[in-house]
């Protein structure tokens, strides 16, 4: 079956803009997570939504956001585009909350870079 | 803040030969997982280890885990070059549905 797809694989803004990236998770997961992977600081954990609610959130600011449709797909939005926010934004999915049995199915990312 | 420290940061090793990776971590925990990642490309699970079990199989992978220390160790014996990657360790809290990764182990297998 087909994987985790995330789109566009590759994006450059500029400072200020603000940006979409989506997420189609494995058909029949219903949680998304969103994680950010810079060589600063890592991999960080962004939110997870599941059943279009958002049920957890990471440390981030306000300009990060998201959201869930009824059909699962995610969509992660940034405004106001600094330049740290350059990053692999990568997107999880899993069949149940917390994916805790499960493992998490990762896409292969966005790499995001702001000039 | 990272809730893992994974040792070593780097690792060469040649083909045939096992690699060894150790990850600590602050928190109890639900699960602890593993991960690959090849050159700035997606996370691909290798394997969950569950809180009250202490040693897990899979292939060539060997998982121990040991809740009293807070660490963790991934073995992979008979590395082949295709191993070559970025290896995370991930604990999952039992307070909440969210992963929290390490720093990571470069592993370079020779040819």
């Amino acid at each position: 079956k087909a994987g985790v797809t995330q789109t566009p694989r590759y994006l450059i803004k500029t400072r200020g803009q603000q940006v979409t990236l989506s997420c189609s998770p494995i058909s029949g997961h219903r949680s998304v997570s969103w994680y950010q992977q810079t060589p600063g600081q890592g991999l960080q954990f962004l939110f997870e939504y599941f059943s279009e609610t958002q049920r957890n959130k990471g440390n981030f600011p306000g300009r990060f956001s998201g959201r869930q449709f009824s059909n699962s797909r995610s969509e992660m939005n940034v405004s106001t585009l600094e330049l740290g926010d350059s990053a692999l934004y990568l997107c999880a999915s899993s069949l149940a909350r917390g994916g805790s049995n499960y493992g998490y199915t990762f896409g292969s990312g966005t790499r995001l870079t702001v000039v | 803040s990272q809730q893992g420290e994974e040792d070593p940061q780097a690792l060469s090793i040649q083909e045939g030969e096992n690699a060894t990776m150790n990850c600590s971590y602050k928190t109890s925990i639900n699960n602890l997982q593993w991960y690959r990642q090849n050159s700035g490309r997606g996370l691909v699970h290798l394997i969950l280890i569950r809180s009250n079990e202490r040693e897990k199989h899979s292939g060539r992978l060997r998982v121990t885990l040991d809740t009293s220390k807070k660490s963790s160790s991934l073995l992979i014996t008979a590395s082949r070059a295709a191993d070559t990657a970025s290896y995370f360790c991930a604990t999952d809290l039992t307070s909440g549905s969210r992963l929290t990764f390490g720093e990571g182990t470069q592993l370079t297998v020779n040819p």
